[in-house]
């Protein structure tokens, strides 16, 4: 298995810019979790799904970021507009069942000018 | 709510020497998971070890153990025979055991140097 697949793994926008992140989850794996790691906040959950369907959203900063998962093999996170302040490195992981623990994709390392 | 704490922001160790990494953890549940991950600078996040709550044994992965203290809620973890290929952030992450909330909560990491 090719692990979970993010991209793009950089991304520099301009304030104000949609951005779009990829993921590919293992396949199998019934959770999806988005985490965005900053140095001042270390890493924080932002979303996560279980079969496609959104569990808790209560990590999502505001309105400008949503997530989704049209199917079992994709998923989007998108911030619009971008501001500076989003500039961090965003993981997603996927899981079977949870308590097994996450498999991490290699991270997109967003920089917002 | 919980909260992972690890007192130590770095930490450096020899090759071949040992190390252990602190962590204890603020909870009121009795049925959780713990773990540690690794991220060297290619970024990528790896799990370690894992502990369920409700095993008093002491879980082992190779050269990589845990020190699991329930009463204390102490989990720290143990690293022999260091090698270069060890160096790397170390997060420790607690998870709720029971329902179906799987969020990780994760410490602010330790970050360790092997030295040749």
């Amino acid at each position: 298995d090719a692990g979970v697949i993010q991209s793009p793994r950089h991304e520099v926008t301009e304030m104000g810019q949609e951005v779009t992140l990829r993921c590919k989850p293992i396949s199998g794996h019934d959770y999806l979790f988005w985490y965005r790691q900053t140095m001042m906040r270390g890493l924080e959950l932002l979303i996560y799904f279980n079969n496609n369907v959104p569990i808790d959203d209560s990590g999502m900063p505001e309105d400008r970021f949503s997530a989704k998962m049209p199917n079992a093999s994709f998923s989007t996170l998108k911030i619009q507009p971008s501001e500076p302040r989003d500039s961090a490195v965003y993981f997603c992981a996927s899981s079977f069942t949870g308590r097994a623990g996450y498999t991490f994709g290699s991270g997109t390392r967003l920089t917002v000018v | 709510a919980q909260t992972v704490t690890q007192s130590q922001p770095e930490m450096s160790v020899q090759e071949a020497e040992t190390v252990t990494l602190s962590c204890t953890y603020d909870t009121s549940e009795n049925n959780y998971y713990l773990f540690w991950y690794k991220q060297p600078p290619s970024r990528q996040m790896i799990l370690v070890i894992r502990q369920e709550a409700y095993k008093q044994q002491n879980a082992t992965e190779n050269r990589f153990s845990v020190n699991f203290q329930k009463a204390a809620k102490s989990f720290s973890l143990k690293i022999s025979d260091s090698q270069l290929g060890d160096t790397a952030m170390y997060f420790c992450a607690f998870m709720k055991g029971g329902g179906s909330n799987y969020k990780l909560t994760f410490g602010k990491g330790t970050l360790l140097t092997v030295n040749p």
